[in-house]
């Protein structure tokens, strides 16, 4: 069965530190992968996408992702995380031949002064 | 990208009524999805709503229970039926575009509708 794991439900950062954020598929081909920042009482923002060619993406808000095939994963990182990077944030997986996505469970980070 | 606008931004309910969620997109798009994130969860996909054809729905979502309407390409309904508490949830429309340098399809949000039944 296809399925998605952000395995760390919650993670506390220093402001200015680095931050990653992991996350494991399982599917059978090589699946679209994005992900997603919600903050608190808003609606999803796609901060980056993965579909084929170069392996490290970069995207939104100093945001970059590397997809490693190998560990079926796709983790999230970013340098030096500033206080509003505090949200919820979501790994999402699609098929090729399918628009739906699969969701992870979130992962929330909190960014302490 | 989409601008995505959805009314009502949050609701109090009593059980047993139903309410319709609008969602509205400024341009417009082949496919929208609804998406249901209960408290503390991740989103979880209710069904797929094409313009001219009856919407799709997950297993564990039924029709009778959460009728969609999709009368054109920039708007789309979903009705949350005989409500209970279980319904309290935020409620997501969502739409597929092409996008990026890649012409890839990326799926854009709306700020969600925050449902809370009595």
């Amino acid at each position: 069965a296809q399925s998605v794991t952000q395995p760390d439900i919650h993670i506390t950062v220093s402001e200015g530190a680095s931050l990653e954020l992991r996350c494991n598929y399982s599917y059978g081909a090589t699946p679209y992968l994005f992900w997603y920042v919600q903050s608190p009482g808003q609606g999803l923002q796609l901060l980056l996408k993965y579909f084929s060619g170069d392996t490290l993406v970069q995207g939104i808000k100093g945001f970059e992702a590397e997809f490693k095939r190998s560990q079926s994963s796709f983790n999230l990182r970013k340098p030096s995380v500033h206080w509003s990077d505090a949200a919820e944030y979501f790994c999402a997986v699609g098929l090729s031949n399918d628009y739906k996505l699969s969701f992870g469970a979130g992962t929330t980070v909190t960014v302490r002064a | 990208s989409a601008v995505i606008s959805q009314k009502p931004s949050r609701d109090i309910c009593q059980r047993g009524t139903s309410l319709t969620i609008q969602c509205q997109v400024d341009s417009q798009v082949t496919m929208m999805f609804w998406y249901r994130q209960q408290p503390g969860q991740s989103l979880t996909l209710i069904a797929t709503a094409n313009q001219g054809s009856e919407a799709t729905y997950e297993s564990g979502f039924v029709i009778d229970k959460f009728p969609i309407s999709r009368p054109n390409l920039t708007f789309s309904t979903l009705t949350v039926s005989n409500m209970s508490p279980e319904d309290s949830s935020i409620y997501l429309c969502s739409v597929e575009m092409l996008a990026g340098e890649k012409n890839t399809y990326e799926q854009y949000f709306g700020p969600g509708t925050r449902l809370t039944v009595t």
